[in-house]
This record gives structure tokens, C-alpha cells and sequence, in this order.
């Protein structure tokens, strides 16, 4: 199963767009890139995923790379309830899911 | 449409004692999930089911752990007999099917004296 990398902690201002990467530089061909965000004290929340596409929805947009060797997610406008713990997840191909340590975002008034 | 619920949503037991957690998924969503999450980390996968199937549960201890979804819906985890490592939020998700994404409940903290 393909492995991610992201940073373990970034800080964005109220209102600037919060881009998170993430590296999966081993990535196979047909596994999807999913991102999901844990606020505190709560279940994660499934937030976006793409396969080879960019994607937009109405929380984030996902910018995958030519070679699909990283990602990026883009919070448009953060909001003070942004912040949380976002993970970058490569789904295998028998659909499970393993989860790192993710990023946790501090958005800042 | 209503979430996943869980219950309870914090248990506090003594070591060597059984607990047991309950899931209920989203309506129509046919593969449950079971995680844990030590604090700091990420959730990890402890079994799958596909309808009343447990598909994948290499990550169970089974040796003090089990989990059944009878009828495909809602499911139980047990753990008899708990130890202090165990100490952890338990987590339940559901999805549509395996290939969907997973929505998952608010968790059962769980913490073992």
C-alpha cells in the first residue's frame, strides 16, 4: 500500500487559503487519494478524493500532481473552524484505508 | 439523514473487566468499519464487514477482542478481558459499499484504571 508524507503541523490566517500537501510518491496507477479532517473530540469527516483529476467541492479542491506523486488540498477561505487534524490517505486497492498522523492546521484569527 | 451513532460515548472500567461498544451505521450502508485511535495518532482499521461478513480482521487482537454484526446492520466490539493499553477512542464508520467513502461516528472513548 502506498505511504503518505505530510508536514505535522501548519498555521494559516482567518480568511487566506490554507493549502495542505502531501507526498505518496509510491502511489499505484488505480489507488485514489482521499482526504478526511478530525476536529477535536469528533469522528473524521470525509472531505474530498480524486484519482487524477483536480476536484472542487463545496469544502476543498484537490490538486493531484502530473505524476500523481503529490497532492495538495486547498481550503479556499479558512474559518476558525477549520482547524483540525487533516489526513492524507492513499485507499488501496481493496478499499482499506490506513491512516498517518496527519496535519494539524491551526487556522490563527 | 441521520450519522453513525455510537454508544457510549465514554466508558471508564477497572483492568481484567469486559466492555462492549455499540454501532449503529447510516441507513442502507452495507460495509461497517471498526477503528481505534490512541491519542496522537491516526485511526487504525480493526475489522471490516461487508453486510453481516467479516471481510477483514487481520488487525483484531482476537485473542481478547471480538466484534459481530449480526443481521448486516448494527454491530458490537467486545473486549474481555480489557488491559491498560487498551485505554483508546474506538471508532465506528459506515459506507455505502467499500469503494464509497466512509462516514464515521463520533467515537467511544474508552479508559482503563
Amino acid at each position: 500500500d502506498a505511504k503518505t508524507t505530510q508536514p505535522p503541523s501548519m498555521d494559516c490566517a482567518e480568511g487566506r487559503a490554507a493549502n495542505l500537501p502531501c507526498n505518496h510518491s509510491t502511489i499505484s496507477g488505480n489507488e485514489y487519494v482521499y482526504w478526511y479532517r478530525q476536529i477535536h473530540s469528533q469522528g473524521p469527516q470525509y472531505i474530498i478524493h480524486g484519482l487524477k483529476n483536480n476536484e472542487t467541492n463545496e469544502m476543498a479542491s484537490l490538486i493531484i500532481t502530473e505524476d500523481r506523486k503529490s497532492s495538495t488540498l486547498i481550503l479556499p477561505h479558512a474559518t476558525l473552524r477549520d482547524t483540525a487534524v487533516y489526513y492524507c490517505i492513499v485507499r488501496a486497492t481493496n478499499n482499506d484505508m490506513r491512516f498517518g498522523a496527519g496535519t494539524r492546521l491551526t487556522v490563527k484569527p | 439523514e441521520a450519522g453513525v451513532v455510537q454508544s457510549p460515548r465514554y466508558k471508564i472500567i477497572e483492568k481484567k473487566q469486559p466492555v462492549a461498544f455499540w454501532c449503529n451505521p447510516i441507513s442502507g450502508h452495507n460495509t461497517l468499519y471498526w477503528y481505534l485511535q490512541n491519542l496522537g495518532q491516526g485511526p487504525e482499521l480493526l475489522i471490516r464487514y461487508e453486510n453481516e461478513e467479516a471481510v477483514d480482521d487481520s488487525q483484531l487482537p482476537k485473542d481478547r477482542f471480538s466484534a459481530e454484526r449480526l443481521k448486516g446492520v448494527d454491530s458490537t466490539l467486545k473486549i474481555q478481558p480489557a488491559e491498560l493499553g487498551d485505554s483508546a477512542v474506538y471508532l465506528c464508520a459506515s459506507s455505502r459499499t467499500s469503494e464509497n467513502e466512509q462516514f464515521f461516528g463520533p467515537g467511544t472513548r474508552l479508559t482503563v484504571l
